[in-house]
């Protein structure tokens, strides 16, 4: 069975605090995302990966890095935590651009 | 400019009524795809559908079907006969091939109420 999983359902962290958000897919998928989720605004891409290593910018990155070592895992880092980046993130991966994303449950984050 | 528009931010239905959420995409590319995912009050996005930007023909899946039209940009989508249970946040998507690397855009999501 497809699988994204997400390190943590609820996290909650203080501002200027580094905050790593882990995901992993165990579908041999190529492309990974981050994307954050608010009321009213639906789903905004902060960055994705097409491959290992490789990471492209998606509508909203600033504040946020990326990183990709292996194929399965796809981290999403707060460098230097906001309270205007309490949101819940989401993780998807899928096999190519033409094919369908598998999501992540989630993670709320909240910061203080 | 929006790439994709949902413009129903939220619709309330009685059961059994059909009900249909509208979505409208924007893209210059001749090759596209568009996805439909739902997410219930669990949290978690599911996929219901795709379909890419050569194949028009409606579809049916039980009681969801869906209705592509290039020439408005629609790609809408119908439950009827709504239930309890289709009370979920639903999400148009649009995935389209840039100049180096394929790009994807959600919209803003319709919050359906399906009420007993």
């Amino acid at each position: 069975d497809v699988k994204v999983t997400q390190s943590s359902r609820y996290l909650v962290k203080r501002t200027g605090e580094k905050v790593f958000l882990e995901c992993v897919q165990d579908m041999d998928h190529e492309n990974m995302f981050w994307y954050r989720q608010d009321p009213g605004l639906g789903l905004r891409l902060i960055y994705f990966s097409y491959d290992v290593k490789m990471k492209e910018k998606g509508d909203i990155p600033e504040g946020y890095s990326v990183s990709r070592e292996k194929k399965e895992r796809f981290s999403l880092i707060l460098e230097s935590a906001s309270t205007n980046q309490t949101s819940m993130y989401l993780c998807a991966s899928s096999l190519s651009y033409v094919d369908e994303q598998f999501f992540g449950p989630g993670t709320r984050l909240t910061v203080l | 400019a929006q790439k994709v528009t949902q413009a129903q931010t939220e619709i309330s239905v009685v059961e059994k009524e059909d009900v249909t959420l509208d979505c409208v995409y924007e893209t210059r590319d001749t090759t596209y795809y568009l996805f439909w995912y739902k997410q219930p009050p669990s949290g978690e996005l599911v996929f219901l559908i795709r379909r890419n930007s050569f194949d028009e023909q409606n579809e049916i899946s039980g009681r969801y079907s869906w209705n592509f039209q290039k020439s408005t940009s629609s790609f809408n989508f119908t439950i009827t006969a709504s239930q309890v249970v289709d009370s979920a946040v639903y999400f148009c998507a649009l995935s389209e091939a840039g100049d180096n690397f394929n790009k994807f855009y959600f919209g803003s999501g319709t919050k359906l109420n399906v009420k007993p």
